[in-house]
Formats: C-alpha cells, sequence, structure tokens
C-alpha cells in the first residue's frame, strides 16, 4: 500500500514549457486535490475532483488543468509555465467529507522551478 | 472573511520544556479542524482531528490539541518536546458549506533547541 504517490520528484522548467505532474493513490479514493506550497502562505487548493471524470477549480486555479481520466491518478497540466508557477506541489486524496474516517493523505510533493 | 489563523510564524523551543501551537478559524459554523506536521523536505502527516464531541483530542506522537468554541480556536500542545518535533505544523479547516475544500493557516516553524 504506497498511499499517494507524485511524479516527478524535482522539475526544472524554463517559461512557457508546459508539462503534467502525475498524482497516483492505490487506496480507492473518490476525491483527490492539488496544492501548491508557498513560504508564509501554507498550502492553497488548486484543483479538486470528486470522482473519475469530474474536476473542479480550488483557490488558485489559474495556469493550471488537470484531468481525472482514472480513479486512482489526478493530473494537474502547465501549459505555458511562468516564473510564478515556481512552487512546491502537493497531491492528496480522502474519503467523501463528512464521514468519521475523513482525512486527507497527501504525497511526497513535487518541487518545481521555473527559470 | 473566512479564515484560519496561526499567529505565531516561528516558536523555538528547549528540549523537554512544553509547547503550545495557536490556531483560530473564523467562519459561521463550527469546520471539521485538523492539524498537520511536515517535517523538512516531507510530506504532510496528520497529527489529529475533531469533527465533534469531546473537545479535547488526542493525536499521535503525543500531542493533544483543544477545541474552545467560545474562542473559535483550536490549540497544539505537547507537554515535553523532543528534537524530532522540530518541524513546521499547520492548522487546516474544512467548512461544513465547502466540503472537500481544506484551508491551510500560513503554519508555524519550530525549532527545538538542546
Amino acid at each position: 500500500n504506497a498511499g499517494v504517490t507524485q511524479t516527478p520528484k524535482f522539475r526544472v522548467l524554463k517559461t512557457g514549457q508546459s508539462m503534467t505532474l502525475l498524482c497516483a493513490q492505490d487506496m480507492n479514493h473518490e476525491y483527490m486535490y492539488w496544492y501548491r506550497q508557498d513560504p508564509g502562505m501554507g498550502l492553497r487548493l488548486i484543483h479538486y475532483s470528486v470522482g473519475e471524470g469530474t474536476t473542479a477549480k480550488g483557490e488558485v486555479p489559474d495556469g493550471y488543468n488537470v484531468s481525472r481520466l482514472k480513479k486512482q491518478n489526478f493530473l494537474l497540466g502547465l501549459e505555458s509555465a511562468a516564473p510564478s508557477q515556481t512552487s512546491v506541489y502537493f497531491c492528496a486524496s480522502s474519503i467523501e467529507p463528512g464521514q468519521k474516517d475523513y482525512e486527507q493523505y497527501f504525497g511526497p510533493g513535487t518541487r518545481l522551478t521555473v527559470t | 472573511a473566512q479564515s484560519v489563523t496561526q499567529p505565531d510564524i516561528h516558536i523555538t523551543v528547549s528540549e523537554g520544556a512544553s509547547l503550545e501551537l495557536r490556531c483560530n478559524y473564523s467562519y459561521g459554523a463550527t469546520p471539521y479542524l485538523f492539524w498537520y506536521v511536515q517535517s523538512p523536505g516531507q510530506g504532510l502527516q496528520l497529527l489529529l482531528k475533531y469533527f465533534s464531541g469531546d473537545t479535547l483530542v488526542q493525536g499521535i506522537k503525543g500531542f493533544e490539541a483543544e477545541f474552545k468554541r467560545s474562542q473559535s480556536s483550536f490549540n497544539l500542545r505537547k507537554p515535553s518536546v523532543h528534537w524530532s518535533d522540530a518541524a513546521e505544523y499547520f492548522c487546516a479547516v474544512v467548512p461544513t458549506d465547502s466540503w472537500g475544500k481544506l484551508q491551510f493557516g500560513a503554519g508555524t516553524q519550530v525549532v527545538v533547541t538542546p
């Protein structure tokens, strides 16, 4: 049981390049999330998904796209990277909120630098 | 505006001393409340959570937190810190009218001195 995994762990991009971050979970969770972490700002929600084939915007969605083609995978895409997207990205998954066992399980993070 | 506030950006504590980290929230209804810990270069690990019931919650690694509705607070405590407790601690909430949208405080960095 690997939990939540993220690929890659590190990446350096030039401005304007594109890339996709992959998140995978093996806990059969319906809900999945993408966050970015910046110093002094905690984690901010980019996009989330409440099930296969669904996605929704979070707090800071601009410049990102997501897809949830399979229940276990949640992809985060940057179509044209900007230096402001330099950050650490975390994926998380959970059961449906409201249940007593609810919590979000986090992956180890992807450190992205855009030059 | 709805928010989660951790007033202390940085706390230094001696090994063996007690630790208290503050968290205040501003929401119409009591949200679900969480404390997460992040060690350097690592992901986030859940320490404890509060949904309802007993206002004193026990977590992992010897941590506990107390929910105080009148103060809109959910402070984290540990009676005696260990060097391994040096990390960043995040308070987070899930508003009950915004399912799934975990909102984080800015975090408190804890440094443990010998």
